[in-house]
């Protein structure tokens, strides 16, 4: 069976680095064609792809927040991690973890940007 | 980046009947290896989305077969032949294709 959990905080501070850890199971992100992504969706809103990792350490950004974006991957621990730098209150969303071309999620995490 | 468009962005359904629902794209999403990525999903309230159907027209493992898409190029149709209320919910057209991936707006199904 295959499992994702995102974790990190609920509550950050504008101008602060979000970071959030996704843990799987089920799969290998070592296994060739594999990758791992983040999806966000403000309240009430769409949905918005961030950024997603390959098994080959592949790595590709959203243009939108690129810069502030940052994915990592541990393939021992099974987990990515992704951090945005400068979180504004438009941030505020509920943050996805996703296997491959979104075939399997996690149960997502709200982060909210308050002072 | 590829925008996708949905329509209608309500729809109020009556049980048993069918529902369809639009998704176009602003550039065709055939890739280059000759696929089209192409994937429907659908979100309950509070639920995180599932996929329904992925390249076009293949319904992932425990999907109804009430469930169909199809569609080619930049036009795309998701359609339930007839409809259970446990469809309601927000469904999404999701484009694989072309980076960064994109989503439709999404289309809220209801029972009237």
């Amino acid at each position: 069976q295959i499992t994702l959990k995102e974790s990190g905080p609920t509550l950050v501070k504008p101008t602060q680095t979000l970071t959030l850890t996704c843990t799987f199971s089920g799969f290998s992100l070592s296994t060739s064609g594999v990758g791992v992504g983040w999806i966000r969706q403000p309240p009430g809103k769409a949905l918005e792809w961030l950024a997603l990792i390959s098994w080959d350490d592949d790595k590709r950004y959203s243009p939108s927040p690129k810069s502030r974006l940052t994915i990592t991957k541990d393939t021992s621990k099974n987990q990515v991690v992704l951090t945005m730098a400068n979180m504004d209150p438009v941030d505020t969303a509920t943050y996805y973890c996703v296997r491959g071309v979104g075939a399997t999620w996690g149960q997502g995490t709200l982060v909210t940007v308050s002072s | 980046d590829v925008v996708m468009t949905q329509s209608p962005l309500s729809l109020p359904v009556t049980l048993g009947q069918p529902a369809s629902i639009s998704c176009r794209s602003s550039q065709s999403l055939v890739h280059s290896d000759g696929n089209t990525y192409l994937n429907w999903f659908h979100q309950r309230p509070g639920q995180s989305p599932r996929r329904l159907i992925y390249r076009v027209s293949n319904r992932d493992s425990g999907v109804p077969d009430r469930f169909s898409g199809s569609g080619s190029g930049t036009d795309f149709t998701l359609k339930i032949s007839r409809v259970e209320a446990e469809d309601v919910g927000v469904y999404y057209c999701m484009q694989g294709t072309h980076w960064p991936w994109t989503f439709g707006q999404g289309t809220k199904v209801e029972i009237k």
